[in-house]
């Protein structure tokens, strides 16, 4: 079944540690996204990568970091720089959008980072 | 600055009854509109899309409207059951290479018996 993983579900950070969030798809999507969600807010974007090896900074970049050496694979890194990472992060994918082929994005089911 | 807002945080309605979800936004340049469902500690799963060139678009229950002069979408769905009970996230894009999405805040419906 194709879809996207991200791992772990929960996740417990000490202040001062990096932790990396892990975002797998087998779904052959060129485009890869992380979105962080707080209580009563909407999704907001922190990093998306539309080919392997190259990202870009979406609104809320500040304190992560990522990678894409895999087009399977985008993990996300929270760093000690993150003044409140507490939150549910989301993984996202999608194909490349053609002219005439508007693509959802689709999700991963998230994993809720809390700081010990 | 939030480009698209839904301003109604819950929703409770009847089974079998309508329930219309609104959604608006402030870009002119969105083309592309979704509708997503959340339920707790799961990620968004896509429900329905429409693009700017309908006003309209079906797919069994659930229906969504497009009004670009007011820049404004709902979801209807009709009828309503326990089981549509969930977050509803609106979400837009505009016309580049790739779905750089912006989403609203979430509307939680709440569906009663």
């Amino acid at each position: 079944d194709g879809g996207i993983t991200q791992s772990p579900k929960y996740l417990f950070r000490k202040e001062g540690q990096n932790v990396t969030l892990s975002c797998e798809q087998n779904l052959n999507h060129d485009a890869m996204y992380w979105y962080r969600q707080d209580p009563g807010q909407g999704l907001r974007l922190i990093y998306y990568s539309q080919i392997v090896n190259d990202f870009q900074k979406g609104d809320i970049a500040e304190g992560y970091s990522v990678s894409r050496e895999k087009k399977e694979s985008f993990p996300l890194t929270v760093t000690s720089a993150q003044k409140n990472p507490t939150a549910f992060y989301l993984c996202a994918s999608s194909p490349p959008r053609g002219a005439a082929n508007n693509q959802p994005q689709h999700f991963g089911d998230g994993t809720r980072l809390s700081i010990l | 600055d939030q480009q698209v807002k839904q301003n109604s945080p819950s929703l409770s309605v009847q089974e079998g009854r309508i329930s219309i979800l609104n959604c608006d936004y402030t870009n002119s340049m969105f083309d592309y509109f979704l509708w997503y469902k959340k339920y707790p500690a799961e990620g968004p799963t896509f429900l329905i899309s429409i693009s700017s060139i309908k006003d309209k678009n079906e797919d069994g229950r659930f229906t969504v409207f497009l009004n670009k002069s007011a820049k404004h979408l709902s979801l209807h769905i009709v009828p309503s059951q326990p089981g549509d009970s969930a977050v509803y996230f609106c979400a837009a894009s505009r016309g580049y290479n790739f779905n750089k999405f912006y989403f609203g805040s979430g509307t939680k419906l709440n569906v009663k018996p």
